[in-house]
């Protein structure tokens, strides 16, 4: 167990609507990334938020945003929804002051299916 | 951008036999990572390497740095059943904020 929670498990959306995915990290972790990874591939860097602000970036449209929240809590928001954006959702946490991380603890995921 | 590469991407054995998975990636970094995915489930940090020539080993498995090379192995020792998952290696662009590019994996199955 990491202390890292994910809601919801598993989502069904159609093509063209908006979803949002939740993470919650453990206290003290104000650090969070979310990755996408696609069925048989490896994880994709979708953003970092530090101290609740975007410090970085992925490969990933303006369509794809995030939140994170003074309790240790993050969103990712992903508008107009396409097929291409099934896939595992994954959100990662690691402790303080640490812009390179030694370790990222990862939650266990959200698995969304667009039709 | 930085390509991360793993192979084998597939790799079968037997019980009790080694294997190394290599890690190849195209810029300069000494942050590595190696993480264990079970199917269906989220990823297990494995090692963190943080410099050139750093060796990390938990039970049968071993975990190498070389920085010039630009290269990473994941040496395994008499391996087990339970050693069967996905193992990706992951890089660290250093950006000034984490990025961490994966490799494509490599699914290892050991056969009893």
């Amino acid at each position: 167990e990491t202390g890292v929670t994910q809601s919801p498990t598993h989502l069904i959306k159609t093509r063209g609507q908006q979803v949002t995915l939740r993470c919650s990290s453990q206290s003290g972790h104000n650090t969070v990334s979310w990755y996408q990874q696609a069925l048989g591939q490896g994880p994709q860097f979708i953003f970092q938020y530090y101290r609740e602000e975007e410090n970085g970036r992925g490969n990933f449209p303006p369509r794809f945003s995030g939140l994170q929240f003074p309790n240790y809590s993050s969103e990712l928001n992903v508008n107009a929804l396409e097929l291409d954006d099934s896939a595992l959702y994954l959100c990662a946490s690691s402790l303080p002051g640490q812009m390179y991380q030694e370790t990222q603890y990862f939650g266990p995921g959200t698995r969304l299916l667009v039709l | 951008e930085l390509k991360v590469e793993q192979n084998p991407l597939f790799l079968s054995m037997q019980e009790g036999k080694n294997y190394t998975i290599y890690c190849n990636y195209s810029t300069t970094s000494d942050r590595l990572y190696w993480y264990r995915q079970d199917p269906g489930k989220s990823l297990e940090s494995l090692f963190v390497l943080l410099s050139n020539g750093a060796v990390k080993q938990e039970g049968r498995l071993m975990a190498s740095l070389d920085t010039k090379a630009r290269l990473s192995t994941l040496h395994i020792t008499a391996a087990v059943h339970d050693l069967s998952a996905t193992y990706f290696c992951a890089v660290d662009a250093m950006r000034g904020y984490q990025k961490v590019t994966f490799g494509t994996g490599t699914k290892l199955q050991v056969i009893p």
